[in-house]
């Protein structure tokens, strides 16, 4: 198994342009998230999704949407990339809310 | 004041040590994991805990829900244990369960 995978590992964006960081497991995970990371700052919740075609906010969802669309997948899209999204962000995975999570790689990203 | 907190926030070691990391939260949980985060920026679960102790190879994770308070511990610390170890609770606050994370301590065990 390939565990979590995150798709690009880093990445430089312009101000005010989009893009989507991917995220998969192979696990046959129902609950799938999205973290973002920053100096001096426990991980924070950006987006989850308890099953495909279920998502919802978590604590910092401003400027970023998702969908899931497969059980596999859960891309993370930035619509008009800022500075302040300057971050690195995490994809998890685990078998349902409550369970032991898996980590994705991480995607570093810079938005100058 | 931050839900979750975690001391020391650095710690620096001697192979072979006793090491012990704290974490101290103020909502009412679920759950408490402890997490590694490798200097290459991978984070695994080490543990999820609700109550009591459980034990992996050399670490040890420990939780006292009366208190609001978890330790872990590395015995015979190894250059390789260097890394930032990460507290997170299962927050029950405000009826929906939330992970609510620390910042982590970041130890550094030397040769």
């Amino acid at each position: 198994n390939a565990g979590v995978t995150q798709t690009p590992k880093f990445q430089v964006l312009k101000t005010g342009q989009s893009m989507t960081l991917q995220c998969a497991q192979d696990m046959n995970h129902e609950y799938m998230s999205w973290y973002r990371q920053d100096p001096g700052m426990g991980l924070r919740l950006i987006h989850y999704s308890v099953g495909a075609g279920i998502t919802d906010q978590g604590e910092v969802p401003n400027g970023y949407n998702v969908s899931r669309s497969t059980t596999e997948d859960f891309p993370l899209r930035l619509l008009s990339a800022a500075p302040s999204q300057t971050s690195v962000y995490f994809c998890a995975s685990s078998l349902q809310r409550r369970y032991e999570q898996y980590f994705g790689p991480g995607t570093r990203l810079t938005v100058t | 004041k931050n839900e979750v907190e975690q001391s020391p926030q650095n710690l620096t070691a001697q192979e072979g040590e006793f090491i012990t990391i704290n974490c101290s939260y103020s909502v009412g949980i679920s759950a408490l994991h402890w997490l590694q985060q490798h200097p290459g920026g991978g984070i695994v679960s080490l543990f999820m805990l609700s109550s009591g102790k459980k034990k992996h190879g050399r670490l040890i994770a420990t939780i006292n829900i009366q208190e609001k308070h978890s330790s872990l511990h590395i015995t015979a610390s190894h250059p390789r244990d260097s890394a930032v170890y990460i507290c997170a609770v299962r927050s029950t606050q405000g009826g929906s369960e939330k992970l609510v994370f620390g910042k982590g301590t970041k130890l550094t065990v030397n040769p």
